[in-house]
């Protein structure tokens, strides 16, 4: 499954460094979003972006900021990030977002930990 | 607070035995619904959908969903699991137009579901 994509698959990064997470997607979608996976947690949304332009931001701290340049790429950017943050980030993209009724294709994820 | 609920955490069965997941959600309206799984190691998958028409969803790899209206359920059934199985379950839900969680899914915490061989 090639469809969405993420790099890098493990990040290990102390509290005061900077890093990006990418996510690429093949499937001619026109939305991308983020989500957190913790353990014993559900996949909490972080942010969408629906045709580039940012749609949802769900109360997420300013250490992660997003980037969406065009519809086929998403970035997360990591600065001063905390021990808690240590997740699975995941990727996902549909059609489009808003309807309510596209089914999101997931990426493997990126597992950061924070040091 | 507006929910989707999975009562099983963890499943245990022997191969061959019979599976059902529980996913209860409390939206009212019409809500979308989703069953998700994720191999050991593998991305999320779709296992199945409901959007309209027949309750009784079928999906792959033998797996089927039945969507209760009056119950706010959507539980996932397997007749007969196989060890191949083994993964994370996630139910899922877009929940009605109007409300403030349009258009997003929203998880449950997911059941790990573990099968002998």
């Amino acid at each position: 499954e090639t469809g969405v994509t993420q790099t890098p698959r493990h990040l290990v990064m102390g509290m005061t460094n900077k890093k990006s997470l990418k996510c690429e997607q093949h499937l001619g979608h026109n939305a991308m979003y983020w989500y957190k996976q913790s353990a014993k947690k559900p996949l909490e949304l972080m942010f969408v972006y629906n045709f580039k332009e940012q749609t949802e931001n769900n109360s997420v701290p300013s250490r992660f900021s997003p980037e969406c340049p065009n519809s086929s790429h998403l970035f997360l950017h990591l600065h001063t990030l905390q021990p808690e943050d240590s997740a699975l980030y995941l990727c996902a993209s549909s059609q489009a977002s808003g309807g309510g009724a596209d089914t999101q294709y997931f990426g493997p994820g990126t597992r950061l930990t924070v040091l | 607070a507006q929910s989707v609920s999975q009562h099983n955490h963890h499943v245990i069965l022997s191969e061959a035995a019979s599976l059902e997941l529980g996913c209860n959600y409390s939206y009212g309206g019409t809500v979308n619904l989703f069953w998700y799984v994720q191999y050991p190691g593998q991305h999320l998958q779709l296992l199945l959908k409901y959007f309209s028409g027949d309750p009784l969803v079928k999906g792959i790899k033998g797996f089927e969903a039945e969507f209760i209206k009056s119950k706010f359920s959507f539980n996932l059934r397997k007749p007969s699991v196989q060890w191949s199985d083994t993964a994370e379950y996630f139910c899922a839900v877009n929940p009605p137009r109007g409300s403030s969680n349009t258009g997003k899914l929203i998880f449950g915490q997911g059941t790990t579901l573990q099968v002998k061989p």
